[in-house]
């Protein structure tokens, strides 16, 4: 089955202590991406990957830190977390394609709570 | 003023009406279009996309984009009470995604 797998699911940590929340997808997708949901302010990207060993920030990248070493996996670490990364983070990724018209497929989500 | 906004909910209609989503966009440069149908708890999931001006349709619903005006508005035909859920809409550019805060839609039966 065609899927994006986020782990942990649901995770409480307090401020400091590193982290990492994983992605992995089986669809041989070259993208890949981080998008945080917070009520009344949307998805917001935090980073994405074109491709193998290529990151870029997104809108919100302060705080994270990502790493694209192999295609499938993409995960997000946050070294230091703080109360205000407490959020419901998503990972999706498509095909780059052609002018990159491919629609995102998304993890299940992570639901982070950092006291 | 946000890179992507949407008509402000929540939004309620009747079962068998149309519901219709509207959402304008700031760069220019935007060159993919998509709405997203979120239910609550879950992950979004992928309704329309479209990249040329004009009209898209795909069963009861219909995307519809205007570069010109930065405007890109979604038509839900006979609304149904699965339709309940809040629509999201994105605008891409290369690999950077923006999303609007999304409209939150209720068919009532």
């Amino acid at each position: 089955e065609a899927q994006v797998t986020q782990n942990p699911r649901y995770l409480i940590t307090v401020t400091g202590k590193k982290l990492t929340v994983t992605c992995s997808q089986n669809m041989n997708h070259e993208y890949m991406s981080w998008y945080r949901q917070d009520p009344g302010l949307g998805l917001r990207q935090i980073y994405y990957s074109m491709n193998v060993e290529v990151t870029d920030k997104g809108d919100v990248p302060e705080g994270y830190k990502v790493s694209r070493k192999e295609k499938r996996n993409f995960p997000l670490i946050l070294e230091s977390p703080s109360p205000n990364q407490t959020s419901l983070y998503f990972c999706a990724s498509t095909h780059r394609g052609t002018g990159m018209t491919g629609e995102l497929f998304f993890g299940e989500g992570s639901r982070l709570t950092v006291l | 003023q946000k890179e992507v906004e949407q008509n402000s909910g929540p939004l309620s209609v009747p079962e068998g009406a149309i519901a219709s989503l509207n959402c304008t966009y700031s760069d220019r440069g935007s060159q993919s279009f998509f709405w997203y149908r979120q239910y609550s708890g879950k992950s979004p999931e992928l309704i329309m996309f479209i990249y040329s001006n004009g009209d898209k349709e795909d069963g009861r619903f219909t995307a519809q984009l205007n570069k010109a005006s930065q405007y890109v508005s979604l038509l839900i035909r006979d609304s149904q009470p699965s339709d309940s859920a809040t629509y999201l809409c994105a605008v891409r550019r290369a690999g950077k995604s923006t999303f609007g805060d999304g409209t939150t839609l209720t068919v009532k039966p």
